[in-house]
């Protein structure tokens, strides 16, 4: 049984580029978390996603990120223009969610995203 | 706003030296303390969950308990294998109907032979 995977592993950009992170989630799980790891700090949740719906993007930086989850294909995390202060570690994580009151995230290997 | 700290932030062990790790926490309406393991570049791995004060879960040589205000992760005789950053998070709904982790930044463990 496959775990959640991401790719690329590593990425480079320059400033100004598009960065698109892709996700598939683990078998039979259908609810999709983005989280971004800056250096030196713990993971912040950034959005929630179903097939074919945001459910919340409160963490999401307001210009330049997007994320989609489409009926068929991974989730992709969009930053376009990307500066400096993009790079870090983002991490998918996916759940079944058992119940309103279990669920337990099951986390990716990451992409490290560095811009230069 | 919700807080997780964790200490200490880096811990050395020799093998076989028990030990624990801490993880205090403000937060309303929590549904669940999560542990988890993180290698060096890579994706935290999920360890126990913990939904209710007095609860404990064990695994191997790691033992987790929860109070009402901290959560402890007990590691009996440790081993090098068990070098690496473990991360506490707690789990609530919120308002927009998603379920959120928010993490503690770890406890770097290392244990020497």
């Amino acid at each position: 049984n496959a775990g959640v995977m991401q790719n690329p592993r590593h990425l480079v950009r320059r400033r100004g580029q598009e960065a698109r992170l892709r996700c598939s989630p683990m078998k039979g799980h259908s609810h999709v978390y983005w989280y971004r790891q800056l250096p030196e700090e713990g993971l912040k949740f950034m959005v929630y996603l179903q097939k074919e719906n945001i459910i919340d993007e409160s963490g999401m930086p307001k210009e330049r990120f997007s994320a989609e989850f489409p009926k068929e294909g991974p989730s992709i995390l969009r930053i376009q223009q990307v500066v400096r202060g993009d790079s870090a570690a983002y991490f998918c994580a996916s759940s079944p969610r058992v119940s309103e009151y279990q669920e337990t995230q099951y986390f990716g290997p990451g992409t490290r995203l560095l811009v230069l | 706003e919700d807080q997780v700290t964790q200490s200490p932030e880096a811990l050395r062990l020799q093998e076989g030296e028990s030990s624990s790790l801490n993880c205090s926490y403000t937060v309303s309406g929590l549904r669940g303390l999560f542990w988890y393991r993180q290698d060096p570049g890579k994706g935290p791995e999920f360890l126990f969950t913990l939904y209710s004060a007095g609860e404990e879960k064990e695994k191997e040589r790691l033992k987790a308990t929860l109070t009402k205000k901290e959560s402890f992760l007990h590691i009996t005789a440790p081993k090098p294998e068990d070098s690496a950053t473990y991360l506490c998070a707690v789990g609530k709904y919120s308002g927009a109907g998603s379920y959120q982790l928010t993490f503690g930044k770890g406890t770097k463990l290392s244990v020497i032979p």
